[in-house]
């Protein structure tokens, strides 16, 4: 079964830290994801990485960079993190080949910030 | 992205069939149509595709309409544990991306 794990369930931080949110995926996939889910607003993803250190912004990235040094792993890291950051974030990786398209997903990471 | 529009909500009873609808009609020759599914509490998970012609695998049934604007997603002997939000998406042929809508929030009734 392909996994998809995250870091933290749950994690509280203040206003200003640097928050780093881990994900590791472990069947080689090139594509990594990493998504925010806030109620009536859906999933919208944040930035998504094809390659190592290869990164292409999603459609929210403001406040929020990425790092992928090795391909398993893809961080999301909040340099000041802010209230308005309080959110499910959720890490996904990507299998294509040919007819089949299948995103797997990690648990989900519930950051509040005080 | 082409979008796709579902209900917000559906119910239905335990052990009866669910048909899930989606409607997109700006889809292009090229769109895969996907279904997603997110259980309470967990990250979303795959549920079906399909380009034209229907497809069935252990989970579910998609039923794609020949003008392909619209589509459904059938689960043919609802449980408690389908309980969840099911996203009907489009992905371009090529594209590594979904965009996920608001989905579809099924109730099942015991």
């Amino acid at each position: 079964d392909v996994k998809v794990t995250q870091s933290s369930r749950y994690l509280v931080k203040r206003t200003g830290e640097k928050v780093f949110l881990e994900c590791v995926q472990d069947m080689d996939h090139e594509n990594m994801f990493w998504y925010r889910q806030d109620p009536g607003l859906g999933l919208r993803l944040i930035y998504f990485s094809y390659d190592v250190k290869m990164k292409e912004k999603g459609d929210i990235p403001e406040g929020y960079s990425v790092s992928r040094e090795k391909k398993e792993r893809f961080s999301l890291i909040l340099e000041s993190a802010s209230t308005n950051q309080t959110s499910m974030y959720l890490c996904a990786s990507s299998f294509w080949q040919g007819f089949r398209y299948e995103q797997y997903f990690g648990p989900g990471t519930r950051l509040t910030v005080t | 992205d082409a979008k796709t529009t579902q209900p917000n909500s559906m119910e239905s009873n335990e052990e009866e069939p669910v048909h899930l609808p989606c409607n997109h009609s700006t889809i292009s020759g090229t769109d895969y149509i996907h279904w997603y599914r997110q259980l309470p509490s967990q990250g979303p998970e795959y549920v079906i595709h399909g380009l034209t012609s229907n497809v069935n695998n252990r989970m579910a049934s998609l039923a794609i309409a020949e003008d392909r604007k619209s589509s459904t997603l059938i689960l043919h002997r609802a449980t408690l544990r389908d309980a969840a939000v099911y996203y009907c998406i489009l992905r371009g042929q090529g594209a590594q991306k979904l965009v996920f809508g608001q989905g579809t929030r099924l109730t099942i009734n015991p």
